[in-house]
């Protein structure tokens, strides 16, 4: 069973703060994401990984950053939070095969930055 | 205009009704479509596949209409563990790797 875990359910953070959420999977996935989920507006992709210290932006890269220094795990990082980052965070992997587009999410993080 | 769109509902339906759901994508070059399904408070699972012939799966059936770029969702015999929101979407061409998804459709299903 693909297993997703994101280090934290519920995280509130003062504006300007330095924010790390980290994801971590244990399928051998290659490929990992991070999305933000708003009401209205669905699930927009932040960044993304195809493979080990392999990054590209996503739709809504402006205000954070990744790192991916191990296969299973891909980190999320807020610089300088703002409010407007207040928001669901959520993770996802998925195998490089061909034809298979399934990705499977963690729990997701519920961030408040006040 | 957004890539995908969904009506958000909320749809409220009694048990054993018959709800169907529709979503429009605005890329032509669009390869692939599936709908998602996210319980409250949870994260979004794959929920089924959608192809031009049709993909059904019990009470479930998804449509692709390519040439009106549409795709459709259609839930027979509601039952109360339907109640979610449902997510259209679409790989993108040249980003088969990346998902664009729609915000989304709330189903209540109710006694």
């Amino acid at each position: 069973d693909v297993k997703v875990t994101q280090s934290s359910r519920y995280l509130v953070k003062r504006t300007g703060e330095k924010v790390f959420l980290e994801c971590v999977q244990d399928m051998d996935h290659e490929n990992m994401f991070w999305y933000r989920q708003d009401p209205g507006l669905g699930l927009r992709l932040i960044y993304f990984s195809y493979d080990v210290k392999m990054k590209e932006k996503g739709d809504i890269p402006e205000g954070y950053s990744v790192s991916r220094e191990k296969k299973e795990r891909f980190s999320l990082i807020l610089e300088s939070a703002s409010t407007n980052q207040t928001s669901m965070y959520l993770c996802a992997s998925s195998p490089i095969r061909a034809n298979s587009y399934e990705q499977y999410f963690g729990p997701g993080t519920r961030l408040t930055v006040t | 205009r957004k890539e995908v769109e969904q009506d958000p509902g909320p749809f409220n339906v009694p048990e054993g009704a018959t709800v169907a759901f529709n979503c429009t994508y605005s890329n032509s070059a669009s390869q692939s479509f599936f709908w998602y399904r996210q319980d409250c408070r949870k994260e979004p699972k794959l929920l089924m596949s959608v192809y031009s012939s049709g993909n059904e799966d019990g009470r479930f059936t998804a449509q692709l209409n390519r040439a009106s770029q549409y795709i459709s969702l259609l839930i027979r015999d509601s039952k109360l563990s339907d109640s979610a929101t449902y997510l259209c979407v679409v790989t993108l061409s040249g980003s088969a790797r990346q998902l664009t998804f729609g915000s989304g459709t709330q189903l209540t299903v109710l006694p």
